[in-house]
């Protein structure tokens, strides 16, 4: 069982909608998550992280997290082209520098102008 | 702030050549950072834990005696690839994780490697 899942897509939402990325993880001591949006041959970039149950917002990005569940979602209001990327999921167990973390393998957007 | 180099951005060398790259945190210290391969239309696949000061850790499958890590300081870690071949063609990326800030993990641009 992978560590970290996400569909890969691609998903293809129209511009002005709202995309809805989903992860699941199979850690249940998992305590942060993070989001990485990674463009065509560039290095991730982070959007996000939670840490806590419930929604964070940030401007057109929000995160949900499910702890119950061992569920966290990124949710981009009002789509944009420039948001067409590849999003990545990650799972961190602890606060100790020496855990490592978990990557999905991405989840591919297009936004539809 | 959180802003991480990579040094060289792009490479091309010979077959039997060795690579080296390197990674900085230019405004943080980074007790740990991380040293990343992706092919295209792949996902990051971690190769090794790089801590300041310690030897680093290897993930299963990769090679300690051909990817040579050193993390010699808070703020750079080096990754030499040694006699490079082909298959090694890829794209490596190193992330660092701030030492104030242990949750969070910053990327590198990415360093682009042509093996031919």
């Amino acid at each position: 069982q992978k560590e970290v899942e996400q569909n890969s897509g691609p998903l293809s939402v129209p511009e002005g909608a709202i995309a809805s990325l989903n992860c699941t993880y199979s850690d249940r001591g998992s305590q942060s998550f993070f989001w990485y949006r990674q463009y065509s041959g560039k290095s991730p970039e982070l959007i996000m992280f939670i840490y806590s149950n419930g929604d964070k917002e940030d401007g057109r990005f929000t995160a949900q997290l499910n702890k119950a569940s061992q569920y966290v979602s990124l949710l981009i209001r009002d789509s944009q082209p420039s948001d067409s990327a590849t999003y990545l999921c990650a799972v961190n167990q602890g606060s100790n520098t020496g855990n490592q973390f978990y990557f999905g393998t991405g989840t591919s957007l297009t936004v539809i102008p | 702030g959180a802003v991480v180099s990579q040094h060289p951005s792009r490479v091309i060398c010979k077959s039997g050549t060795s690579v080296k790259i390197e990674c900085r945190s230019l405004d943080f210290q980074a007790t740990t950072m991380f040293w990343y391969r992706q092919f295209p239309k792949q996902s990051l696949m971690l190769m090794a834990t790089s801590n300041e000061g310690s030897k680093a850790t290897y993930e299963q499958g990769v090679e300690k005696d051909k990817f040579l890590i050193n993390h010699a300081s808070l703020t750079l870690s080096t990754l030499t690839v040694t006699s490079a071949h082909p298959e090694d063609s890829s794209f490596y990326i190193c992330s660092a994780r701030d030492r104030a800030k242990a949750y969070e993990q910053y990327f590198g641009p990415g360093t682009r490697l042509t093996v031919t």
